[in-house]
């Protein structure tokens, strides 16, 4: 199957500081790439659905100014974890998708832990 | 809304014993149908899908499900499981809007 890259695998930041995640499709065009949070032993929750070149989407609860996306390319979107905070210490994943009928491929997952 | 459930949280069984892990979808229009695992320290991986067509869909790893449109249901089985098969597996299904929505997970952990 097609390879989607998550960047950084694991990141440790300060409280109040900023953090962005990479989200890279490899071998495909990505014209969908969503956003997961993945508390442990729980469920992937959708975050938000971003499309090339226009605004993310965002589900309800998810705070827009917090979680800033971009999907400036076809191949890649960015996640910012803006002023994190320890209650945003979470496994965030990614996946990216061509058409709308196709399999979306994920990425690693990044492990954020805010101190 | 369409929404996902799956009936095991956590199921254990011995090497050889036979799988089948639960899931019901809300929504009963045309419905595309995924099985997802996440194998320990791993990232999510498909197992199989269904579209349309044969609604008994074969995947890797001598995985199947039965999409029982009547039921609204999409189970996995497995005739006998290994223990490789310890793992998170995910029932996901695309709301309307086309966004992926997973089950709440079971976890399978397989005895040697």
């Amino acid at each position: 199957g097609a390879v989607v890259s998550q960047h950084p695998s694991w990141v440790i930041c300060k409280s109040g500081t900023s953090v962005k995640i990479e989200c890279r499709s490899l071998d495909f065009q990505a014209t969908t790439m969503f956003w997961y949070r993945q508390f442990p032993k729980q469920s992937l929750m959708l975050m938000a659905t971003s499309n090339e070149g226009s605004k993310a989407t965002y589900e309800q609860g998810v705070e827009k100014d917090k979680f800033l996306i971009n999907h400036a390319s076809l191949t890649l979107s960015t996640l910012t974890v803006t002023s994190a905070h320890p209650e945003d210490s979470s496994f965030y994943i990614c996946s990216a998708r061509g058409d709308t009928n196709t399999e979306a491929f994920f990425g690693q997952g990044t492990r954020l832990t805010v101190v | 809304a369409q929404s996902v459930s799956q009936h095991n949280h956590h199921v254990i069984l011995s090497e050889a014993a036979s799988l089948e892990l639960g899931c019901n979808y809300s929504y009963g229009g045309t419905v595309n149908l995924f099985w997802y695992v996440q194998y320990p320290g791993q990232h999510l991986q498909l197992l199989l899908k269904y579209f349309s067509g044969d609604p008994l869909v074969k995947g890797i790893k001598g995985f199947e499900a039965e999409f029982i449109k009547s039921k609204f249901s999409f189970n996995l089985r497995k005739p006998s499981v290994q223990w490789s098969d310890t793992a998170e597996y995910f029932c996901a299904v695309p709301n309307q809007g086309g966004k992926l929505i997973f089950g709440q997970g079971t976890e399978l952990s397989v005895k040697p």
